[in-house]
C-alpha cells in the first residue's frame, strides 16, 4: 500500500511564526504536491514537485515556500504565519496517474 | 482553462436508496477522470481512474461510468459507511499540474 505520512496532523501557531509542514512517502513517486482544502472552496494547489531540488507555483504560491531535498521528503514552509493561513493541508504524491493523499494537517494560525 | 464541476453539492439518501453522483468536466485532452472519497477531517481516499469514455470500474456498491463530457459514480442500495464527500478530478495528457479537482459531492446515507 501507498503511504504519505505528513509530520502532525493538528498544530496552532501564533501569527509571525515560521512554520514547517513535513510530508513523506514510501513509493519512490517523482511527483509531490502540497494542497489546501477550505471550505466552499475546495481543493488549491500551492506546490508541487516533480523531481528532488526542482518545483513549480500552483496556484496559490503567495506566503509559501517548498524544499525537496531528498526524493520521499517534500516540505512546505510558511515563512510569516497569518491568520488567513488556518487551513486543512494535504500532502499528495504519485507516479504518472492518481494522487495519494496524506491523513492532513489541520493548521490554526491565531 | 479545466474546469470539473461536481453534482449535486450535497445528496441525502436513506439506507438501500441507489442514486447516482455527476462529474462534468472540460479537460483539453484528458488523461484519466479519477474519483476519491473523503472523510471528514481526513485526506482523500484514491478510489478509481477512468481512461476512456465508455469505461466503467467497480468496488463493492461503487461503479464509476466515463462519456466524452461527464463521469458518474453509482451508489448502489448505500449504507450509512458509505456516507463521505465524493471528489472527482481531471488530469489532462502533457500536464506537470495533473489534477484539476471539482469541489465535491457530500453524501449522507441515513439509516
Amino acid at each position: 500500500d501507498v503511504k504519505v505520512t505528513q509530520s502532525s496532523r493538528y498544530l496552532v501557531k501564533r501569527t509571525g511564526e515560521k512554520v514547517f509542514l513535513e510530508c513523506v512517502q514510501d513509493m519512490d513517486h517523482e511527483n509531490m504536491f502540497w494542497y489546501r482544502q477550505d471550505p466552499g472552496l475546495g481543493l488549491r494547489l500551492i506546490y508541487f514537485s516533480y523531481d528532488v531540488k526542482m518545483k513549480e507555483k500552483g496556484d496559490i504560491p503567495e506566503g509559501y515556500s517548498v524544499s525537496r531535498e531528498k526524493k520521499e521528503r517534500f516540505s512546505l514552509i510558511l515563512e510569516s504565519a497569518s491568520t488567513n493561513q488556518t487551513s486543512m493541508y494535504l500532502c499528495a504524491s504519485s507516479f504518472v496517474g492518481e494522487q495519494y493523499f496524506g491523513p492532513g494537517t489541520r493548521l490554526t494560525v491565531t | 482553462e479545466d474546469q470539473v464541476t461536481q453534482s449535486p453539492e450535497a445528496l441525502r439518501l436513506q439506507e438501500g436508496e441507489s442514486s447516482s453522483l455527476n462529474c462534468s468536466y472540460t479537460v483539453s485532452g484528458l488523461r484519466g477522470l479519477f474519483w476519491y472519497r473523503q472523510d471528514p477531517g481526513k485526506g482523500p481516499e484514491f478510489l478509481f481512474t477512468l481512461y476512456s469514455a465508455g469505461e466503467e470500474k467497480e468496488k463493492e456498491r461503487l461503479k464509476a461510468t466515463l462519456t466524452k463530457k461527464e463521469s458518474f459514480l453509482h451508489i448502489t442500495a448505500p449504507k450509512p459507511e458509505d456516507s463521505a464527500t465524493y471528489l472527482c478530478a481531471g488530469g489532462r495528457i502533457g500536464s506537470a499540474r495533473q489534477l484539476t479537482f471539482g469541489s465535491g459531492t457530500q453524501l449522507t446515507v441515513l439509516p
